[in-house]
């Protein structure tokens, strides 16, 4: 079946410095995908949409200068934390449908990331 | 804040009886869905129900939606200790199921 890989599962990076992270669509094309987090114990927030080929529609309250979002292929979305505070520490999970998957939505295995 | 909710927030139950979660929300929407996560992992689609639809099965799943009060319960019929995880439900507002908001979610635990 469909599969979305998220790239990496885990990192840690400094406070200040930006980390990015990958999103794909493995064997189908993902004209939309869309980026969440997640809060230990808490639910997913919706965070933005990402559109190939265009900018991202982003949720009211998330930062767009702050989460940079690209997806520049039918596979591939980025999410990019600028300038890492250890608040912005969560999980991030990205989730993508299109051709090829019907209507049933797939979620990568999300991305820890600690900013210390 | 479109965000549902879900009770109950924790269900143990033993392995061989049945689960119910519900789930509520508070504007009209085009679907609702089901999601499972097991602890600091991704999240598995389990069923896709639509505004006009009120019930669906899927195995041991089944799910109900009830419009007119705003409401869907997911039922895990012989449960298992695998069925142990965080359940979402997750409304969408638009033709395109993808963009989700998630209840608080419902964590079962199925003791063997």
């Amino acid at each position: 079946g469909a599969v979305v890989s998220q790239h990496p599962s885990r990192v840690i990076c400094k406070s200040g410095t930006s980390v990015k992270i990958e999103c794909r669509s493995l064997d189908f094309q993902a004209t939309t995908m869309f980026w969440y987090r997640q809060f230990p114990k808490q639910s997913l927030m919706l965070m933005a949409t990402s559109n190939e080929g265009s900018k991202a529609t982003y949720e009211q309250g998330v930062e767009k200068d702050k989460f940079l979002i690209n997806h520049a292929s039918l596979t591939l979305s980025t999410l990019t934390v600028t300038s890492a505070h250890p608040e912005d520490s969560s999980f991030y999970i990205c989730s993508a449908g299109g051709w090829g998957s019907g209507n049933t939505i797939y979620f990568g295995e999300g991305s820890w990331l600690t900013v210390v | 804040s479109q965000q549902g909710e879900e009770d109950p927030q924790a269900l143990s139950i033993q392995e061989g009886e049945n689960a119910t979660m519900n789930c509520s929300y508070k504007t009209s929407i085009n679907n609702l869905q089901w999601y499972r996560q097991n602890s600091g992992r991704g999240l598995v689609h389990l069923i896709l129900i639509r505004s006009n639809e009120r019930e669906k099965h899927s195995g041991r799943l089944r799910v109900t939606l009830d419009t007119s009060k705003k409401s869907s319960s997911l039922l895990i019929t012989a449960s298992r200790a695998a069925d142990t995880a965080s359940y979402f439900c997750a409304t969408g507002y638009t033709s395109n199921t993808g963009k989700l908001i998630f209840g608080q979610g419902t964590t079962l635990q199925v003791k063997p």
